[in-house]
């Protein structure tokens, strides 16, 4: 069975610093993995994926990921977030087989950027 | 990007009645749709999946009495709440997979029972 843990359930961090938001999975099969944002009151966006290829994927509003298959991790950075970043943000992961891939997610990460 | 809506975006009602909330993809079709309770500040358990012209697949533990979807056309599924009690009052989100297998979420819908 799969699993997504994000190890940080909430990052204060000041704005224009950089971020880190961690996420590590574990599967016995080939995986996709995302991160999605979640902003207050509102539904998931997706920041970016990793589906092959670069282990280094580049997705919306300046986050970037990398894919990490030794360490089965998939962090999630930013060199310098704008309190817009505030907000949710959510690991998911799919195997690649089988016609109802569900997205298993993890808990989420609150990150709150303060001036 | 594609953009699923779902409506209402806001729902209160009094115990022991039905509310259904709709999903619709609104620039491509979607075979699959996936609807999720959250909790606040947790993570989306996802309740089940939607196949078009075929019966829902619930998860573990999530009544398929209480919990009716109905996905009849390619851009459309509902979920009914059946009987809604208070503990049911959450944040219900919908998603549509695109044929890429992209997943896009609709904008919730927030229920309260009273």
């Amino acid at each position: 069975a799969q699993s997504v843990t994000q190890l940080d359930s909430q990052v204060p961090v000041f704005e224009e610093a950089p971020v880190e938001l961690r996420c590590n999975y574990s599967s016995s099969v080939s995986v996709y993995l995302f991160w999605y944002v979640q902003y207050p009151n509102q539904g998931l966006q997706l920041l970016l994926k990793y589906l092959s290829g670069s282990t280094l994927v580049k997705g919306i509003n300046g986050f970037e990921a990398e894919f990490n298959k030794s360490q089965t991790s998939f962090h999630l950075r930013k060199p310098s977030v704008h309190i817009s970043d505030t907000a949710e943000y959510f690991c998911a992961v799919s195997d690649q087989t089988g016609n109802n891939r569900k997205l298993i997610w993890g808990l989420g990460t609150s990150l709150a950027v303060n001036p | 990007g594609a953009v699923v809506s779902q409506h209402p975006s806001r729902v209160i009602c009094k115990s022991g009645t039905s509310v259904k909330i709709e999903c619709r993809s609104l620039d491509f079709q979607a075979t699959t749709m996936f609807w999720y309770r959250q909790f606040p500040k947790k993570s989306l358990m996802l309740m089940a999946t939607s196949n078009e012209g075929s019966k829902a697949t619930y998860e573990q533990g999530v009544e398929k009495d209480k919990f009716l979807i109905n996905h009849a056309s390619l851009t459309l599924s509902t979920l009914t709440v059946t009987s809604a009690h208070p503990e049911d009052s959450s944040f219900y989100i919908c998603s549509a997979r695109d044929r890429t297998d992209e997943q896009y979420f609709g904008p919730g819908t927030r229920l309260t029972v009273t």
